[in-house]
């Protein structure tokens, strides 16, 4: 039971650098949403889908893409990183959109130097 | 405007005692969804409840238990006889039906339990 993976765990870069972090999930859900947690701030959204072909800015969209061709999978690119990127990134899916339980990816430390 | 507090930064407790973890929200709409989540040491996050707002009664699974109260908006949660594995960031979150498919999060309480 895969769940939802993320990749990669750690990653370091450069300003200007661009990454993009994957997210993929086996269980079908239509939702999947990307958050980024930083200390004394809580979760907060970044991009999210309700399926295939259909992608939204939440909350803090800057800097971020997304793109959503299938299902399963549902990448973050960072354009040009700043450290003001430098978090911790959490993917999620549901099968009831923003009103269900969330599943989460292991998260990806991404340090911006 | 939405919005959820946890008040409590940090909360230490020796084991087997029991901890409340208090979340305030703030909504005006009166369709909405509390959860709380788990964000144990590891780092993953782990859903534990979610209740809608015309569901007033509490819960109670194992050691946790949570009271919904609309009057005081809060959805507070209790682990009673606390074990060194219940040591974790907890979070509470808030969505409305109609929200652009937002939740709101607190800032996280982080419980410690000590041996």
């Amino acid at each position: 039971n895969a769940g939802v993976t993320q990749t990669p765990k750690f990653q370091v870069l450069k300003t200007g650098q661009s990454m993009t972090l994957q997210c993929a999930q086996d269980m079908n859900h239509e939702y999947m949403s990307w958050y980024r947690q930083d200390p004394g701030m809580g979760l907060r959204l970044i991009h999210y889908s309700v399926g295939a072909g259909i992608t939204d800015q939440g909350e803090v969209p800057n800097g971020y893409n997304v793109s959503r061709s299938t299902t399963e999978d549902f990448p973050l690119r960072l354009l040009s990183a700043a450290p003001s990127q430098t978090s911790v990134y959490f993917c999620a899916s549901s099968t009831g959109a923003h009103t269900g339980e969330l599943f989460f990816g292991e998260g990806s430390r991404l340090t911006v130097l | 405007a939405q919005k959820v507090t946890q008040a409590q930064t940090e909360i230490s407790v020796v084991e087997k005692e029991d901890v409340t973890l208090d979340c305030v929200y703030e909504t005006r709409d009166t369709t909405y969804y509390l959860f709380w989540y788990k964000q144990p040491p590891s780092g993953e996050l782990v859903f534990l409840i979610r209740r809608n707002s015309f569901d007033e009664q509490n819960e109670i699974s194992g050691r946790y238990s949570w009271n919904f109260q609309k009057s005081t908006s809060s959805f507070n949660f209790t682990i009673t006889a606390s074990q060194v594995v219940d040591s974790a960031v907890y979070f509470c979150a808030l969505t409305l039906l109609d929200s652009n498919y937002q939740l709101i999060w607190g800032a996280g309480t982080k419980l410690i339990i000590k041996p």
